[in-house]
Formats: structure tokens, C-alpha cells, sequence
């Protein structure tokens, strides 16, 4: 039973766009999330993350939007660049229960100039 | 500072051998977690090690083990290797482990033939 679901395997984008990834859960235990983005071979690296508490959390051209109600998070990224082509994977944790990631399984982006 | 370091990068095994992966978090980081990322399943959490102790544990089979060092470093041992084991094993540290970031190794790409 997955928790954490991405459920677009993929996104094509142009350049200077928005790119929107979405991300549902289930668990209502879950009070972290986090996105990270994965290039081949390579380990994922953190972009930003955002606690249950907050529903917006701003880095640069990355946003991540939580809505609780629905258990569903977003990432926004603009303008979107070539160099953001990869997979991004949502992750979802229990901090309070000390539990482990558990990660979507990823969103291909595509961004094209 | 360096960052996660996972020896060996690539490996080849045969069914019903057994495999020792290595981990070497980032320095100051006392807590050590393993995944295992598959095309089927994704990212898919193992074990997490803190201060030498297993403090919690995937939905993983007993053949895969792990320990920490008292310098932080962890191996994963995976025995009696099955085809299904072949994967991309990734090593992430954190200061404290839940709930917190996690910055990942690139991780051993195991192939079991």
C-alpha cells in the first residue's frame, strides 16, 4: 500500500515556464515532507522540505505547497531551465514517531528549450 | 566537508553469494540509513543506524543486515543473493535521523546474475 504517490510519471515543460509536481498521502501521521530531485547514478539530492505546521515554503525558484486537508503537496519551480531535467521524488516522514522517509516514486520532468 | 561516501560503486554478483556494501556518512552525522531504489518498487527504506544501534527497520527480509562502527560508518550485508536483489543501494546520513533531511551517497549498483 503506498503512502506516498506520485501519480505523473512524467512532465515536459519549456524553458521559462512553471513546472508543477504533485505529490498525495495517506498517512495523516505524517508531519514532514520533503522533495528531493535524482539524476542517473547518481543519489538523490534535498531540494526543500516543509513541516505539517506551515502550508507554503519559498527557496529561490522552488516552492512547495502543502494542503493538509487533502494530504496533497506540490513543488512549483520558476522559471524552469534545462539543468532541472530529472526525477523528482516526494518523501513523507513521521517526526513525532521517529519514523523513516517513505518516498513517492518519482516524476520525470522534462524541461526543453 | 565531504559528503556521503559508498564503496564499492559498482558490483557483480552471482545467486546465493553473499555482498558487504559500505557506507562513510558525513562527518558529525551519527545517524546512518539505507535504501534500496528498484525500478518496480522505488526508493524503498532498509534500516537506519544510530549511535551503533538499529533503530528502525523496513519490510526487509532477515538476508539483509547492517551495523554501525562507533566512527559512524555503516555496512549493509545482503546473503544469499536472489536475482530480485539486484538494485541501486543507497547510503543516507543525518545528524539525528527522523524526521530530518537526508543526504545521500550515490550510491552501490548491485547486480546479482
Amino acid at each position: 500500500d503506498q503512502q506516498v504517490k506520485q501519480n505523473s510519471p512524467s512532465l515536459s515543460v519549456q524553458e521559462g515556464r512553471i513546472s508543477i509536481l504533485n505529490c498525495d498521502y495517506t498517512n495523516s501521521m505524517f508531519d514532514y515532507f520533503l522533495w528531493y530531485k535524482k539524476y542517473p547514478a547518481e543519489g538523490p539530492t534535498f531540494l526543500i522540505s516543509i513541516s505539517s505546521i506551515k502550508d507554503k515554503n519559498e527557496d529561490g525558484r522552488f516552492t512547495v505547497f502543502l494542503n493538509k486537508s487533502a494530504k496533497h503537496l506540490s513543488l512549483h519551480i520558476v522559471p524552469s531551465q534545462p539543468g532541472d531535467s530529472a526525477v523528482y521524488f516526494c518523501a513523507a516522514s513521521a517526526h513525532q514517531a521517529g519514523t523513516a522517509l517513505i518516498f513517492g516514486k518519482g516524476t520525470t520532468l522534462s524541461v526543453s528549450s | 566537508k565531504a559528503g556521503v561516501t559508498q564503496t564499492p560503486r559498482y558490483l557483480i554478483k552471482t545467486r546465493g553469494q553473499q555482498v558487504t556494501l559500505s557506507c562513510s556518512p558525513i562527518s558529525g552525522h551519527r545517524s546512518v540509513s539505507w535504501y534500496q531504489q528498484t525500478p518496480g518498487q522505488g526508493l524503498q527504506f532498509l534500516f537506519e543506524y544510530f549511535s551503533e544501534t538499529q533503530r528502525n527497520k523496513g519490510n526487509f527480509p532477515g538476508r539483509f543486515s547492517g551495523r554501525q562502527f562507533s566512527n559512524s560508518r555503516s555496512e549493509m550485508n545482503v546473503s544469499t543473493l536472489e536475482l530480485g536483489d539486484s538494485a541501486l543501494y543507497l547510503c543516507a546520513s543525518s545528524q539525528r535521523g527522523a524526521g530530518e533531511k537526508l543526504f545521500f551517497g550515490s550510491g552501490t549498483q548491485l547486480s546479482v546474475l
